[in-house]
């Protein structure tokens, strides 16, 4: 049973660049979340798409944006790069949009993006 | 005010211990709380979680919930070198799986 699966595993972008990250959710699940995690904090909730929508967004600029496709995989843009953009994506699936509460968030290992 | 707090350690603890780690939260609105485990470079993996104000054990684990207090904290019995690790404590305000992280405590088990 294949877990959740992100690429490219790691990165680097100078600033201004442009970078598309991937995640293909663990086998039955629909609905994927993006989490930014810098040095030595917790994640932060970017957001999450449901049926190819987003459907909750957290504190992040416009610059971040994503899709999500008819097989619920799922894509995360960010445009005009910042050095503070630099961090460890994690792409993290679950079942149910959220409606029903599995109680277990399933993450990926992650996209480490390094900006110069 | 962090929405999510916990100590950034490094918490160290000599194998066969208990490991104490403590988190409190400040939305009262939360429902429910979650403790991961992330091992250098890796991703979180998820521990165990708590709904309901009480005590919940899971094997060598036991989160503990006071919502009165908006407190969380997880206790792991016979301390394993394997547990050396940053612990990282997350809510829910409701069902939605958009979890709110603190900045995670690290563990340090020695033998």
């Amino acid at each position: 049973d294949a877990g959740v699966t992100q690429s490219p595993t790691h990165l680097i972008k100078t600033r201004g660049q442009q970078v598309t990250l991937r995640c293909s959710p663990k086998s039955g699940h629909d609905t994927v979340s993006w989490y930014q995690q810098a040095l030595g904090q917790g994640p932060q909730f970017i957001f999450q798409y449901y049926e190819e929508e987003e459907r909750q967004r957290g504190n992040f600029p416009d610059r971040f944006s994503g899709h999500q496709f008819p097989n619920y995989s799922s894509e995360l843009n960010v445009n005009a790069l910042l050095l503070g953009d630099s961090a460890l994506y994690l792409c993290a699936s679950s079942l149910g949009g959220g409606f029903v509460d599995t109680g277990e968030l399933f993450f990926g290992e992650g996209s480490r993006l390094t900006v110069l | 005010q962090k929405e999510v707090e916990q100590n950034s350690g490094p918490l160290s603890v000599p194998e066969g211990a208990i490991a104490s780690l403590n988190c409190t939260y400040s939305d009262r609105g939360s429902q429910s709380f979650f403790w991961y485990r992330q091992y250098s470079g890796k991703s979180p993996e998820l521990i165990m979680f708590i709904y309901s104000n009480g005590d919940k054990e899971d094997g060598r684990f036991t989160a503990q919930l006071n919502k009165a207090s908006q407190y969380v904290s997880l206790l792991i019995r016979d301390s394993q070198p394997s547990d050396s690790a940053t612990y990282l404590c997350a809510v829910e305000r409701a069902a939605g799986n958009k979890l709110t992280f603190g900045g995670g405590t690290r563990v340090l088990v020695k033998p």
